[in-house]
């Protein structure tokens, strides 16, 4: 089993939606949770970060931590064809300072005028 | 957020040269940099680890005299491509671990690399 599942899509929605991603993860130890978004050939740039459970908004995005679960979740208010890009989800566990973060394989979001 | 950059955005080299790739933080210290490869509608592969003044930590798979990394400054870390072949042509993006409690990572906008 992988530490982080993610699944792959591709997600296609019209505009105005409300999109949901998520992504799984194996090892209870994880405490800090990012999201990212990937341009089509660009880096990918940090769109959410959280610590432990709970939830947190920005905008028109909001990212919700499970962890009895082992499931996070970013969701996207409002869906516009701007969004369209390919999401990751990241963690890493506390005590692992200086320590790449584990990513998920990234989520293909296509949001349609 | 943190500002990473990288140079140069794209390169194309004939077959057994070598290829510098530079990473810099733009407005912190950096004392780790990794660096990340991406083939088309893959996801991001961890390369190595690359320490402020020691030698760089690679992933299993991943040859430590092809692909030479350097972090002589808490500002830049380079990932050089030796001899270069086809089969490393793909996207290499770096990042950096930022300073404080944060703890996340900021990454550049990546270099595309195309060997002829």
């Amino acid at each position: 089993q992988k530490e982080v599942e993610q699944d792959p899509g591709p997600l296609s929605v019209p505009e105005g939606a409300i999109v949901s991603l998520n992504c799984t993860y194996s090892n209870s130890a994880f405490q800090y949770f990012m999201w990212y978004r990937q341009y089509s050939r660009k880096g990918p740039e940090l769109l959410m970060y959280t610590y432990s459970s709970g939830n947190k908004e920005d905008g028109r995005f909001t990212a919700q931590v499970d962890k009895s679960s082992k499931y996070i979740s970013l969701f996207i208010r409002d869906s516009q064809p701007s969004d369209s890009a390919t999401y990751l989800c990241a963690m890493r566990r506390a005590n692992q300072a200086g320590t790449a973060l584990i990513f998920g394989k990234g989520t293909t979001l296509s949001v349609s005028s | 957020g943190a500002v990473v950059s990288q140079h140069p955005s794209w390169v194309i080299c004939k077959s057994g040269t070598s290829v510098k790739i530079e990473c810099r933080s733009l407005d912190f210290q950096a004392t780790t940099m990794f660096w990340y490869r991406q083939f088309p509608k893959q996801s991001l592969m961890l390369m190595a680890t690359s320490n402020e003044g020691s030698k760089a930590t690679y992933e299993q798979g991943v040859e430590k005299d092809k692909f030479l990394i350097n972090h002589a400054s808490l500002t830049l870390s380079t990932l050089t491509v030796t001899s270069a072949h086809p089969e490393d042509s793909s996207f290499y993006i770096c990042s950096a671990m930022s300073p404080g409690g944060l703890e996340t990572q900021y990454f550049g906008p990546g270099t595309r690399l195309l060997v002829l």
